[in-house]
């Protein structure tokens, strides 16, 4: 069963906007993650935050973390056409030792 | 992702057939993993491995069978078709406390 649940389902904004999605899980977590879908393609890791830490960065990308809340927002500023993708948080459950829970998903349409 | 293969990229199979499908990495991470990805259900896990001979299963395995018995292959094995597991299916390896990485899919259509 998903772990988290991304929102929203479905996201269209224009070029050199910033895109924002948001996760939210049930249990207490070791980590998160952050994955990228394009379409027809293997996901893509882009950024992993431990349970200890709140904010992440990564070039364009900004994730916080928090866990009183069991939630966790990924930002992409300036976006482009080529960050049209599905994007998906996983959670790595607190005993660290089990598999990624993968939620369902943010499709994002960038528009030039 | 070059160090993580998947074959076949696409497969058309009859009900009742067994099929493999394979899964090759050329990191030697510990573990590796199964998913399935179904519209409406996003990735559930089928099978995981922690190392060589070590096999769990996951969410979904049923009418699955897995083995390791190297590091870098981990096949996926249907022992007789169903449409239900008509679906795109991925490969995944890492280290534990890291990201995965993931193969390109197979998309399986069982008829």
């Amino acid at each position: 069963s998903q772990q988290g649940e991304e929102d929203p389902q479905a996201l269209s904004i224009q070029e050199g906007e910033n895109a924002t999605m948001n996760c939210s899980y049930k249990t207490s977590i070791n980590n998160l993650q952050w994955y990228r879908q394009n379409s027809g393609r293997g996901l893509v890791h882009l950024i992993l935050i431990r349970s200890n830490e709140r904010e992440k960065h990564s070039g364009r990308l900004r994730v916080t973390l928090d866990t009183s809340k069991k939630s966790s927002s990924l930002l992409i500023t300036a976006s482009r056409a080529a960050d049209t993708a599905s994007y998906f948080c996983a959670t790595v459950p607190n005993s660290g030792n089990t598999p990624l829970v993968f939620g369902k998903g943010t499709r994002l349409s960038v528009i030039a | 992702d070059a160090g993580i293969t998947q074959s076949p990229r696409y497969k058309i199979t009859e009900t009742g057939r067994q099929v493999t499908l394979m899964c090759h990495q050329t990191w030697s991470h510990s573990y590796m993993f199964w998913y399935r990805q179904d519209l409406g259900h996003g990735l559930r896990l089928i099978y995981y491995s922690a190392a060589a001979d070590i096999t769990d299963k996951g969410e979904v395995p049923d009418g699955y069978v897995v083995s390791r018995s190297k590091t870098e292959n981990f096949p996926l094995t249907l022992e007789s078709a169903t449409r239900s597991q008509t679906s795109v299916y991925f490969c995944a390896s890492s280290e534990q406390g890291y990201g995965y990485t993931f193969g390109s899919g197979t998309r399986l259509t069982v008829v």
